[in-house]
């Protein structure tokens, strides 16, 4: 595709459900980047994949959050039992090599839990 | 703790006008230097990248300067247009991580 695509665009989820969150990067891109934004904030790192190999996890909150890219491209975070901490934008970003190389970013998931 | 300080956190000038725009980190290692702006419900734009060695880099009316003996880097804005409001935020690549700072809220008034 022309750029990052993340659906879905808005997710409205009651407290304890588990939302799954979807991001096809750029066709090539090896590596792929989860940020969370806060309102207000700056986006915060998550997690960051090499084509199916997740890196660095290090910026994922609890365990209720997963990611994966199980073939190398589409990649999916998934939150399970949402609390309305959760709450934000969800960014992703792809770029064709490391992240010396530009990144290029989606429009973002925004999630709110009731 | 590797940090990205941005000032001042809003800004408000009249359309035409020039403006700059502060960012200081305490990153290290340092990779390199970017300013994206980010428009109200979408995702951040790369407007500048900038590596250790790099002073100064332009993109049209946009000009991002850095000097790496201070950590420190602005944005000038030139001849504002009202599309220039949005959030511009400094971001400092660190290992495989971008390391974001919290923005400066832009907006231009006709």
């Amino acid at each position: 595709g022309a750029g990052v695509s993340q659906s879905p665009r808005y997710k409205v989820a009651k407290r304890g459900q588990d939302v799954a969150l979807r991001c096809d990067p750029i066709s090539g891109h090896v590596s792929l980047f989860w940020y969370q934004q806060a309102l207000g904030q700056g986006p915060e790192f998550l997690t960051y994949f090499q084509n199916e190999a997740q890196l660095d996890k290090s910026g994922l909150p609890s365990d209720r959050f997963f990611a994966e890219r199980p073939e190398g491209s589409v990649s999916t975070l998934k939150i399970q039992r949402t609390q309305q901490e959760d709450s934000a934008v969800y960014l992703c970003a792809s770029s064709s090599t490391g992240i010396g190389t530009e990144a290029f970013f989606g429009q973002g998931t925004r999630l709110t839990v009731v | 703790k590797n940090q990205v300080e941005q000032s001042p956190q809003s800004l408000i000038i009249l359309e035409g006008k020039n403006c700059t725009l502060q960012c200081n980190y305490t990153v290290s290692p340092f990779s390199n230097l970017r300013w994206y702006k980010q428009d109200t419900g979408r995702g951040p734009v790369s407007l500048t990248i900038m590596t250790f060695s790099e002073n100064t880099k332009s993109n049209g009316r946009y000009t991002a300067t850095l000097d790496a003996d201070t950590k420190q880097s602005s944005l000038h804005i030139t001849a504002s247009q009202l599309s220039d409001s949005a959030s511009y935020i400094c971001v400092v690549s660190y290992t495989d991580k971008l390391i974001f700072g919290t923005g400066t809220r832009l907006q231009v008034f006709p």
